[in-house]
C-alpha cells in the first residue's frame, strides 16, 4: 500500500494571506490527524477527522481549520497567517476505529514558511 | 491528565555501544505508550508500542522499551547503536477524551540521539 501523502512539501507565504495543505491517507483508513511541530512546542496536535467529521480537537485558535472528504482525503486551512504558524504540518492516518493502540502512519510533512 | 517527559535533549554515544533514551509518563489510567522516530526532513515512523500484553515491548530496528508502572517510566534501550540510528525520538502518550474513548497522541519533547563513530 502507499504510504500517507502531504501536499505541498514545501510552502512559502506572507502574513495575512491564507494556505490549505492536503493530506492523503493510506487506501482503507478512515481517519486524518494533523499536528504541528515547531522547535519551540515540539509536536501538537491540530485536530481529528473520521468519515468526514470532526472527532477531536486540540487547542489551537479558530484560525486553523479542517475538513475530510467522503474518500477520507484530508485538507486544512489556516487562515490570516501569522509568523509563529511557521511549522512542519504532519499528517496521519490511521484505521480509525476504537481500538486501543491503533497505530498512527504519518506522512512526510508539509513545511510552511510565513514571511 | 495524560503526559510524557523525555528526561534527556540531548544523548551522544559511540557507534556499537549502548542507547538509553527515557522517558517518564503520567497518566491516571493504564496508558497507551508508544516510540516514534524521526529522521531529519521525514515524517515520523513508529518504532513500538506497549500493548499491556508485555511489560517489555520489542521493535524494529533492534529497540525495545519496558514499561515500569512503579516507576512510571516506559524507556527505550538498543544494545548497540548504528550510525543509523542518528535522530530525534519522540516518547508519546495517547490521551483520553471525555467519556473515556481513546483521543490524540501527546508528544514528548524529544531526545536528539547522535552516534559518534
Amino acid at each position: 500500500k502507499a504510504g500517507v501523502t502531504q501536499t505541498p512539501r514545501y510552502l512559502i507565504k506572507t502574513r495575512g494571506q491564507q494556505v490549505t495543505l492536503s493530506c492523503s491517507p493510506i487506501s482503507g483508513h478512515r481517519s486524518v490527524s494533523w499536528y504541528q511541530q515547531t522547535p519551540g512546542q515540539g509536536l501538537q496536535f491540530l485536530f481529528e477527522y473520521f468519515s468526514e467529521t470532526q472527532r477531536n480537537k486540540g487547542n489551537f485558535p479558530g484560525r486553523f481549520s479542517g475538513r475530510q472528504f467522503s474518500n477520507s482525503r484530508s485538507e486544512m486551512n489556516v487562515s490570516t497567517l501569522e509568523l509563529g504558524d511557521s511549522a512542519l504540518y504532519l499528517c496521519a492516518s490511521s484505521e480509525g476505529n476504537r481500538i486501543s493502540y491503533n497505530e498512527q502512519f504519518f506522512g512526510p510533512g508539509t513545511r510552511l514558511t510565513v514571511l | 491528565a495524560q503526559s510524557v517527559t523525555q528526561l534527556d535533549s540531548h544523548v551522544s554515544v559511540s557507534e556499537g555501544t549502548p542507547v538509553l533514551l527515557r522517558c517518564n509518563y503520567s497518566s491516571s489510567y493504564s496508558p497507551s505508550l508508544f516510540w516514534y522516530v524521526q529522521h531529519p526532513n521525514k515524517g515520523l515512523q513508529l518504532l513500538l508500542k506497549y500493548t499491556s500484553a508485555a511489560t517489555l515491548v520489542k521493535g524494529i530496528n533492534g529497540f525495545e522499551a519496558e514499561f515500569k508502572k512503579s516507576e512510571t517510566s516506559f524507556h527505550l534501550t538498543k544494545p548497540s547503536a548504528h550510525m543509523s540510528d542518528a535522530a530525534e525520538y519522540f516518547c508519546v502518550v495517547r490521551g483520553l477524551n471525555y467519556g473515556g474513548s481513546q483521543g490524540n497522541l501527546i508528544f514528548g519533547k524529544g531526545t536528539k540521539l547522535s552516534v559518534k563513530p
